[in-house]
């Protein structure tokens, strides 16, 4: 089974403070992405990357950052955090484009205080 | 403008009985597909369903299927015998194309479905 993993369950930071958010999967995926869940808004793309070192925008990339150095790692960096960036943050990956469904982790609630 | 809406917010069913989430979709692109997520309140999200634009049948997974009419924009997820398990939310997604020639999904809001026993 493909494993996705994120590096805290929750997480509670002040403002201005930098935040790393790391997520690891384990089936050699090409393509990785960084979402954020609010209630009424869905899924929101914030980045993702289709190889090492590749990285695209996604639909709200503001006050974002990603790192790509291996492929199983994806990093999403909060620079400064702010308090509406206060949220939930998914990562998922997938094999390939086309039909190929993406894999989610767990999720890391992110609070900024 | 919304790519993908998902007009339900809140759905109930009785257990047994079957259910048809709404979700229509805005695309020109000729060459797309739409995906069924399942979201419990544990948070983790489960691939249910895949409907590619030039599949000619509709798309089924157990008791779920996916209800294609292309001239509509619409593809509605229909789960039969709903089980108190299916509580959940559950999201929308169409893949499309991006600009630097890569493709992303685009997520509906979700609609919350309650199976009553």
């Amino acid at each position: 089974d493909v494993k996705v993993t994120q590096s805290s369950r929750y997480l509670v930071k002040r403002t201005g403070e930098k935040v790393f958010l790391e997520c690891v999967q384990d089936m050699d995926h090409e393509n990785m992405f960084w979402y954020r869940q609010d209630p009424g808004l869905g899924l929101r793309l914030i980045y993702f990357s289709y190889d090492v070192k590749m990285k695209e925008k996604g639909d709200i990339p503001e006050g974002y950052s990603v790192s790509r150095e291996k492929k199983e790692r994806f990093s999403l960096i909060l620079e400064s955090a702010s308090t509406n960036q206060t949220s939930m943050y998914l990562c998922a990956s997938s094999y390939d484009w086309g039909m190929y469904e993406q894999f989610f982790g767990p999720g890391t609630r992110l609070t900024v205080l | 403008a919304q790519k993908i809406t998902q007009t339900q917010p809140g759905m109930f069913v009785q257990e047994k009985e079957a259910v048809t989430l709404d979700c229509t979709y805005d695309t020109s692109d000729p060459s797309y597909g739409l995906f069924w997520y399942k979201q419990p309140s544990s948070g983790e999200m489960i691939f249910l369903i895949y409907q590619g634009s030039y599949d000619q049948q509709n798309a089924t997974e157990g008791r779920y299927s996916l209800n294609f009419q292309k001239a509509r924009k619409s593809a509605n997820l229909v789960i039969s015998a709903s089980q108190l398990g299916d509580s959940a939310m559950y999201f929308c997604a169409m893949r499309e194309l991006t600009q630097g020639g890569s493709e992303k999904l685009v997520f509906g809001k979700g609609t919350k479905l309650t199976v009553n026993p």
